[in-house]
């Protein structure tokens, strides 16, 4: 059982559509992570939260949102994506933002656009 | 970015050890030496992490070269649960620039 839990499992949205993704921890860390994982391609790193302030954006366009209303909870908002878009989200969560600790993952939102 | 070099597949046989290579030659004297294990339909799991000594837990042990520009994870009893892709990861830490940097991993397979 995981201490980062992701929801939902699986997610289908048409390109005009708006949905959120949510990630949730209760290991007391105070970092929080989205990442990208598409097929071939190594882990994206796409926003950092540390004590709910975002601390990194790594470049993502626009059409992903993040909100961090507290060292728990984050989601990521997206609306009109593109196929493109289509990836394994993942969320995790560390002690502090930094590379000294140990990240805690979550299963993970398959999301599919068509 | 500093990035790091694994074999694509690795494979061994259940209840021997395992060493898989990772090669980081461009390591910076402040960056992490990582490894995460993700198994299919799964979200990545920490495994270990160091900066210059070897390292133990209970997963796995971590044998860092004395130049860091190679490391070895350690399965001491492979069981066929640690079938799975394994990161070798560099944290690196450059000021404000703090994140962990993925490659494509070592796929590795368990035979009974």
């Amino acid at each position: 059982e995981t201490g980062v839990t992701q929801t939902p499992r699986h997610l289908v949205m048409g390109m005009t559509n708006k949905k959120s993704l949510k990630c949730e921890q209760h290991l007391g860390h105070n970092a929080m992570y989205w990442y990208k994982q598409s097929a071939k391609k190594p882990l994206e790193l796409m926003f950092v939260y540390n004590f709910k302030e975002q601390t990194e954006n790594n470049s993502v366009p626009s059409r992903f949102s993040p909100e961090c209303p507290n060292s728990s909870h984050l989601f990521l908002h997206l609306h009109t994506l593109q196929p493109e878009d289509s990836a394994l989200y993942l969320c995790a969560s560390s002690q502090e933002a930094g590379v000294n600790y140990g990240y805690t993952f979550g299963s993970g939102t398959r999301l599919t656009v068509v | 970015d500093a990035k790091t070099t694994q074999p694509n597949s690795m494979e061994s046989n259940e209840e021997e050890p395992v060493h898989l290579p990772c090669n980081h030659s461009t390591i910076s004297g402040t960056d992490y030496i990582h490894w995460y294990r993700q198994l299919p339909s799964q979200g990545p799991e920490y495994v270990i992490h160091g900066l210059t000594s070897n390292v133990n837990n209970r997963m796995a042990s971590l044998a860092i070269a004395e130049d860091r520009k190679s490391s070895t994870l350690i399965l001491h009893r492979a069981t066929l649960r640690d079938a799975a892709v394994y990161y070798c990861i560099l944290g690196v830490d450059a000021g404000n620039n703090r994140k962990l940097i993925w490659g494509l991993g070592t796929s590795l397979a368990v035979n009974p």
